[in-house]
């Protein structure tokens, strides 16, 4: 079946611009979460999703950043006015349940650049 | 609050030879305890994880992990390695009560030598 997708898979923007980045988790998985990857700060935790409620948002480093999801299923990160220090690598996983031993599927990625 | 501590940024191995990649955590409840690998311009995949049963743990490739709570290590091993293996690694800890996030340890890029 499939995995988790991620759109774009590159996104290269001016600073102060807006963009949104999309996960589309695998079918009938409830929780989902993102993560960054950066050079200088590792792969670290943006926010998760039980259904389409956040209970954890504590990962999100600005009020810039937002992110929702809908119908339990596809999730959108928001970035406003984007940053040099924005620029990225936004990983989207999922897994069946939130429990701390389930394995969560990571997607590819999605490359944020901001000039 | 959990953490994991990668003691080595880079380890070098020769084809054939032993893996040895070291982690330490902290964590204030029992953790669970996964280790995944990036290999270059790909995603991350599970190799094993630890969740209270066996604490000598099978992965994936021949990839084993032992979890030793008085020493608070899980370190990660393969008696040999293959040219396949080089990537980056991952020690990652979970609690529960946190919904399951994942809290990475800074890395381990394995080179293997021919």
């Amino acid at each position: 079946g499939a995995g988790v997708s991620q759109s774009p898979s590159n996104k290269v923007t001016e600073k102060g611009k807006d963009v949104e980045l999309r996960c589309d988790p695998i079918s009938g998985h409830t929780a989902l979460y993102w993560y960054r990857q950066s050079l200088g700060q590792g792969l670290e935790f943006l926010i998760y999703f039980q259904g389409n409620s956040a209970p954890d948002k504590s990962g999100l480093p600005s009020d810039r950043f937002s992110a929702e999801r809908t119908g339990g299923s596809v999730s959108t990160l928001t970035i406003q006015r984007t940053q040099q220090e924005d620029s990225a690598v936004y990983l989207c996983a999922s897994s069946f349940l939130t429990a701390s031993g389930n394995e969560q599927f990571f997607g590819p990625g999605t490359r944020l650049t901001v000039l | 609050a959990q953490s994991v501590t990668q003691l080595d940024s880079h380890v070098s191995v020769s084809e054939g030879t032993p893996v040895l990649l070291r982690c330490n955590y902290s964590s204030s409840y029992s953790p669970s305890l996964f280790w995944y690998v990036q290999h270059p311009n790909k995603g991350l995949q599970l190799l094993l994880k630890y969740t209270s049963a066996a604490t000598l743990v099978k992965g994936i490739n021949g990839f084993e992990a032992e979890f030793k709570k008085s020493e608070t290590s899980f370190h990660l091993t393969k008696p040999s390695a293959h040219m396949s293996d080089a990537a980056e690694y991952f020690c990652v800890v979970s609690e529960r009560l946190q919904g399951g996030k994942l809290i990475f340890g800074q890395g381990t890029e394995l080179s293997v030598k021919p």
